[in-house]
This record gives C-alpha cells, structure tokens and sequence, in this order.
C-alpha cells in the first residue's frame, strides 16, 4: 500500500506558467486537504474536500483551484504562478467515516519554486 | 476560529534527558488535538492524537501527551530523549464535529544532542 503519492517531487516555475500538482490516495479515504508549508508558519490549509464531489476553501485559497472527480484523486491548480506561492506542497488524506475528526495521513511533499 | 501555538520555536535536550514540547490551543466546543513529527526532506508523521477519554495519551516512538481542559494545553512529552527524536514537531487542532479541518502550530525544532 502506497498511502498518497505526490508528484512532481520538485519543481521549478516561470511566474505566470499553470501549474497542476498531483495527489493521489489508495487508502479510501473521503475526505483530502492540501497544505502549504512555510518557514515559521507551519503548515496553512489551502483547500479541502470531505467527499468526492465537494470542495471548499482553507485559510490561503486564493490563487490555487481544485477538483474532486473521484474519491482517489485530489489536484491542485495554480492558474497562473506567482513568486508568493513557492512553497512545500502537502496533501493529506483522513477517513471521516464516524462522523468526526480522524488521523491525516500526508503525502511527501511537493517543493515548488516560481522565478 | 481555532487556533495553535507553540511557544517555543526551538528545543535543545541531552540525549537521555526529558523532552517536552509545549503547545496550547484555541477552540470553539471540545478540542480534538493532535501531534505530528517531520522529519528533513518528508512529509509529516502521526505520533498521537486526543480526542476523549484519558488525558493521557500515548503514541509513537514513546511519547505521549497530556490535555490539560483547564490550561487549554496539550505538551508532547518523552521520558528520556533520543539524538533520532531530532525533528520538526507540529500541535494540530480541530473543533471537532463535521469539521475535519485542521489548523496547525508554527513547529517546534527539537534538536537532541549525544
């Protein structure tokens, strides 16, 4: 069992490029999130899904868009890349099947730079 | 809105000696809490979590925290400190029912030294 799987594992940007980062989980779970990690400020919740077909907005959304096709994939879309949004991308996956709060499992990382 | 801190930005301990990371929260209702580590270069690991019962709880690796309702706190502890305890530690908290969203501290660098 992989867990959730990331890619690219790295990349660098030219500002203004579109973006898509990958997240994928096998562990079933209905609800996915993905963090940015910050120097000094942990990690902030971008945007979240608590089943497929559903997303809603974290602490820092602008700039980024997701989808939820399926309960298994999550991605994250930068529209058009700014130097702000360099960044240490998580996902994380959780089961919310007994109505509260679960473990998050995250993903490796994505590091992304935007010139 | 809820929210996390950890006080201390960096931790020094002997290896062999006690380990205790602080952390206190804020939450609207009954606070679930959770610590994570990371270690260089990968995602965060589970240790623990608290959502009722005991306030003791125990994790991973042997560590464990006590919820402290009236203190509003959640410290990771670990009895005798590891040099491979050396990482970046992170209090998460949710306010629980149908909301899964977690806000999480600013981390807390432990550093054991042999």
């Amino acid at each position: 069992i992989a867990g959730i799987t990331q890619a690219p594992t790295s990349q660098i940007l030219a500002a203004g490029r579109r973006m898509t980062l990958r997240c994928t989980q096998d562990m079933r779970h209905n609800a996915m999130y993905w963090y940015r990690q910050d120097l000094g400020l942990g990690l902030r919740l971008i945007h979240y899904s608590n089943t497929a077909g559903t997303t809603g907005k974290g602490e820092v959304p602008d700039g980024y868009s997701v989808s939820r096709a399926n309960t298994d994939d999550f991605p994250l879309t930068l529209a058009s890349a700014v130097p702000s949004q360099t960044s240490v991308y998580f996902c994380a996956s959780s089961d919310t099947g007994q109505g509260v709060p679960d473990t998050q499992y995250f993903g490796p990382g994505t590091r992304l730079t935007v010139l | 809105a809820q929210s996390v801190a950890q006080p201390e930005d960096q931790v020094n301990v002997a290896e062999g000696n006690p380990l205790t990371v602080k952390c206190t929260y804020s939450v609207s209702g009954n606070p679930y809490l959770f610590w994570y580590v990371q270690y260089p270069n990968r995602g965060l690991q589970f240790l623990l979590k608290y959502i009722t019962g005991d306030n003791l709880v125990k994790g991973s690796y042997g560590f464990e925290a006590e919820f402290n309702k009236s203190q509003t706190s959640f410290h990771l502890k670990k009895p005798s400190a590891l040099v491979s305890d050396s990482a970046l530690y992170f209090c998460a908290v949710t306010p629980g029912s149908n909301d899964y969203k977690l806000s999480f501290g600013a981390g807390t660098t432990v550093t054991v030294r042999a």
